[in-house]
């Protein structure tokens, strides 16, 4: 079936242009995480969706990022006034279930393609 | 310091060599511990979870000691397509964000 897909795959913004970012994650899936991926590190998760509540935003660096989705399907991350250490690829992931119930095993999170983003 | 430290990279090693990953987290309410498989270029993909009796899968073996907060990952009789950066993740409960390490990049070479 289909995975998790992001659009567009790569961006390319002068600095202080604002960029949105696209995610499709799989149907039927509850939950749904952003993180961004600086170039020789690891995800660092920038915000999560239960359906289309924003559970928790604490990752977001700035109130430049505001992210949404208001259907409880796709998800939209916005960057405003885009800055040169923004640039980093924008993972999308999602699982089936939601809810943080202790001793519940962790819901395997699908991540999509991902978005380049490269502010100049 | 970060919550999730991996051994710096690369290892560059020979196809057939055992080559051995080691992590450490620093959250001890962790509950979920995980190594994803990541190609350049590409997104993270499970590789395989981690149990604390320790778990195996073909050639990877993965270990777990919760008193001392560490996370291994062996790979037996390595492949040129085992070449890829291995993440160490770690959550603290059920469907929370996953907190990755920086990652370790692997070369096996022929």
């Amino acid at each position: 079936g289909a995975g998790v897909s992001q659009s567009p795959r790569y961006k390319v913004a002068k600095r202080g242009q604002d960029v949105a970012l696209r995610c499709d994650p799989i149907s039927g899936h509850v939950s749904l995480f952003w993180y961004q991926q600086a170039l020789g590190q690891g995800p660092e998760f920038l915000t999560y969706f239960q359906n289309e509540a924003q559970l928790d935003k604490s990752g977001l660096p700035s109130d430049r990022f505001f992210a949404e989705r208001p259907e409880g399907s796709v998800s939209t991350l916005k960057i405003q006034r885009t800055q040169q250490e923004d640039s980093a690829v924008y993972l999308c992931a999602s699982s089936l279930e939601g809810g943080r119930l202790v001793g519940v095993a962790q819901e395997t999170q699908y991540f999509g393609p991902g978005t380049r983003l490269l502010v100049l | 310091r970060k919550e999730v430290e991996q051994d710096p990279g690369p290892f560059n090693v020979p196809e057939g060599a055992t080559v051995a990953f080691n992590c450490t987290y620093s959250n001890s309410a962790s509950q979920s511990f995980f190594w994803y498989r990541q190609d350049c270029r590409k997104e993270p993909k499970l590789l395989m979870s981690v149990y604390s009796s320790g778990n195996e899968d073909g050639r990877f073996t993965a270990q777990l000691n919760r008193a001392s907060q560490y996370i291994s990952l062996l790979i037996r009789d390595s492949k040129l397509s085992d070449s890829a950066t291995y993440l160490c993740v770690v959550n603290e409960m059920g469907n929370t964000p996953l907190v990755f390490g920086k990652g370790t990049r692997l070369s096996v070479i022929a």
